[in-house]
């Protein structure tokens, strides 16, 4: 299994500064032959299931607003959250589907 | 706008077959993947596998023995059994289908998910 490690485990950021979350897979999740990394990053809040943020590790997905960026490849990424607004406290986590078990990583509890 | 729902038992007693349905509405599941994931109370996420719309699976090796999906095609749903529970197995439980682009769809990020259903493992 390709295994996935965030860090920090938690975070606090003041309102309006940066948040920078990383995410170290196993092995390498980049495809050679279209050079896609197969990275997904979901935010989650108490209560709901995870909202995908981020795919092909730095793709946002539609309505995701512009302050979340994601970066890296190969097996280093980053999500950036560039000015933190009050409602993104909540658990972050990356998943590669490069190769079954398509696995997460532990999570990111961002706060205030 | 495609929506998914699991439903089942919400206490399932040590040793039985815990059993979810996961209703997609909004669309039909003749061209997805779906997968289902659990999250312990407090806890990460975990994959435990996903089946297409041709009826091909795939299951986490660490759960493989006692997981089975299959498909409703008729009724747009499709179930999980997970045999021989264990308080371990008491999680939310969610079902979440690959991405699609236009008609075609894949596996993947997951989006949309369900909301999750609980379900505890107690006697």
């Amino acid at each position: 299994d390709i295994v996935m490690t965030q860090s920090p485990d938690s975070l606090a950021v003041s309102l309006g500064e940066r948040a920078t979350i990383n995410c170290r897979s196993s092995q390498s999740v980049l495809y050679s032959s279209n050079s896609k990394n197969y990275l997904a990053w979901y935010q989650q809040k108490p209560g709901q299931p995870p909202k995908l943020l981020i795919y092909w590790a730095s793709t946002r997905d539609s309505g995701v607003p512009d302050r979340f960026s994601g970066s890296g490849s190969g097996t280093d990424f980053t999500l950036t959250i560039s000015s933190l607004q009050a409602e993104d406290v909540a658990v972050y986590y990356c998943q590669q589907y490069y190769d079954t078990p398509y696995t997460f990583g532990q999570g990111t509890k961002l706060e205030i | 706008q495609v929506h998914l729902q699991e439903s089942g038992p919400g206490l399932v007693k040590p040793s039985e077959t815990l059993s979810l349905s996961c209703s997609v509405s909004g669309g039909s599941i003749s061209n997805y993947y779906l997968t289902w994931i659990r999250q312990p109370p407090g806890k990460g996420l975990e994959w435990i596998g996903y089946i297409s719309y041709s009826g091909s699976t795939k299951y986490n090796p660490s759960l493989q023995s006692r997981v089975t999906l299959s498909l409703d095609t008729p009724k747009n749903q499709v179930s999980l059994k997970l045999s021989s529970v264990t308080a371990a197995d008491t999680a939310v439980y969610y079902c979440a289908r690959g991405y699609c682009s236009g008609s075609n769809c894949y596996l993947g990020w997951l989006d949309p998910w369900g909301q999750g259903t609980l379900v505890t493992v107690s006697s």
